[in-house]
């Protein structure tokens, strides 16, 4: 069975530091890995896509890494901002089949002033 | 100008009714999701539309149908409610290839009492 594992489940950082979540996966082969950050009582919205060649991703202050061969990725996040306050959630869509996405639970972060 | 739009935003009805959420997307893509988020922010695909072709449709109750009218709109209608329904609701949008971004509605919160 296709699982997506985040941790940690929540993370609470002052404004301006630097933070890491994490995400594992069992999805094998996959197609591709996304992050996206979730505002509360928003929808989700793109940070990163990764296809499997691909280990490193950036957008501004987000940057996903991704190692297949461990199966796992990272969202690292420099110089937090009080907007950064949010749901991180990553999505694994297996190759081939019926390309059914996996969600993990989300990290929920919290940037405090 | 809204990519992708859901309404209603707020949905409160009784067991047993029949509703309907639409959905529409101006960005030109050529799929379309629907996703439902529990009470413990955990999102799940229910169904994917391609060129009004159905070509994900994860196990959903067959009390929830999509209906896609053209390629801007695939709405969701539900039959029989149920208290197990309540959840929020969210449309997204992508191109055909899967490793693009995908575009979500703000959601739409049901409740059902």
């Amino acid at each position: 069975k296709n699982q997506v594992e985040q941790s940690p489940q929540s993370l609470i950082i002052l404004e301006g530091k630097n933070c890491t979540l994490q995400c594992n996966y069992t999805v094998s082969p996959f197609s591709n890995l996304r992050w996206y950050k979730q505002d509360t009582g928003r929808g989700p919205v793109s940070l990163t896509i990764m296809t499997f060649s691909e280990n490193t991703k950036s957008n501004g202050r987000y940057t996903a890494t991704l190692d297949a061969d461990t199966k796992q990725s990272s969202l690292h996040i420099t110089a937090s901002q009080l907007s950064d306050s949010a749901s991180y959630i990553c999505v694994v869509t297996p190759s081939g089949g019926s390309y059914i996405p996996t969600f993990g639970r989300g990290t929920s972060l919290i940037v405090h002033p | 100008d809204t990519a992708v739009s859901q309404t209603p935003k707020y949905l409160v009805t009784q067991m047993g009714n029949d509703k309907s959420i639409k959905c529409e997307q101006n960005l030109g893509h050529d799929t379309m999701y629907w996703y439902k988020q529990d009470s413990k922010k955990f999102l799940k695909i229910m169904f994917s539309y391609n060129n009004k072709e159905l070509i994900i449709n994860e196990t959903v109750p067959n009390r929830f149908s999509p209906k896609s009218p053209d390629k801007a709109h695939l709405n969701l209608h539900i039959n029989s409610l149920e208290l197990g329904d309540s959840a929020v609701y969210f449309c997204a949008s992508s191109g055909r290839d899967r490793n693009t971004e995908a575009f979500f509605g703000q959601g739409t919160r049901l409740t059902v009492v």
